[in-house]
């Protein structure tokens, strides 16, 4: 079975365009988490969905920052505009939450944002 | 408060030794779940193992084992007979019943393997 895909891998972009991340879950996982992991701060949780509902966006870092989940197979992460401060490896993660107790996290392979 | 610390930054070892990652979480929930995660050079993060709060019982997998003990809230991992390649990144995390589906992860453990 396929894992969850990211894309782009790499993203190299100016500062004030928009960038926006992308990621499939694994099929049948029924939540979706973002995280972004830097040198400074490690890794942060910025949003996560349960069922395609966004449950907690707490770490989104400010309005500059989206995030969407259409479809149970796809969501995106937005920022615009996009700031040096962003550059960072950004990484999707999807799980399986049920009566099985609590569902792993799978992660993406990441994707690495540049912004210049 | 952080709730799952790895108080280890940076460990290094020669090959072949046993090496053992640390990490103590903080929880109020009765019910929960501690895992162990490896992020080669190559960037992506692998799931190692989960355990439940119910759980106390080691698990060895191959040269890994993981030691659950609830008394000193930690949840150690070793390495016997390290190789170059368990030269990774290593985070622990916690997730509580009754936060949702989150996870706390710790800020990681550097582990270089020196051949």
């Amino acid at each position: 079975d396929a894992g969850v895909i990211q894309s782009p891998r790499h993203e190299v972009t100016e500062m004030g365009q928009e960038v926006t991340l992308r990621c499939k879950p694994i099929s049948g996982h029924n939540s979706l988490f973002w995280y972004r992991q830097t040198m400074m701060r490690g890794l942060e949780l910025l949003i996560y969905f349960n069922n395609n509902v966004p449950i907690d966006d707490s770490g989104m870092p400010e309005d500059r920052f989206s995030a969407k989940m259409p479809n149970a197979s796809f969501s995106t992460l937005k920022i615009q505009p996009s700031e040096p401060r962003d550059s960072a490896v950004y990484f999707c993660a999807s799980s399986l939450v049920g009566t099985g107790g609590r569902g792993i996290q799978y992660f993406g392979a990441g994707t690495r944002l540049s912004v210049l | 408060a952080q709730k799952v610390t790895q108080a280890q930054t940076e460990i290094s070892v020669v090959e072949k030794e046993d090496v053992t990652l640390d990490c103590v979480y903080e929880t109020r929930d009765t019910t929960y779940y501690l895992f162990w995660y490896k992020q080669p050079p190559s960037g992506e993060l692998v799931f190692l193992i989960r355990r439940n709060s119910f759980d106390e019982q080691n698990e060895i997998s191959g040269r890994y084992s993981w030691n659950f003990q609830k008394s000193t809230s930690s949840f150690n991992f070793t390495i016997t007979a390290s190789q170059v390649v368990d030269s990774a990144v290593y985070f622990c995390a916690l997730s509580e019943e009754i936060a949702g589906n989150q996870f706390y992860f710790g800020t990681g453990t550097s582990l270089t393997v020196i051949p």
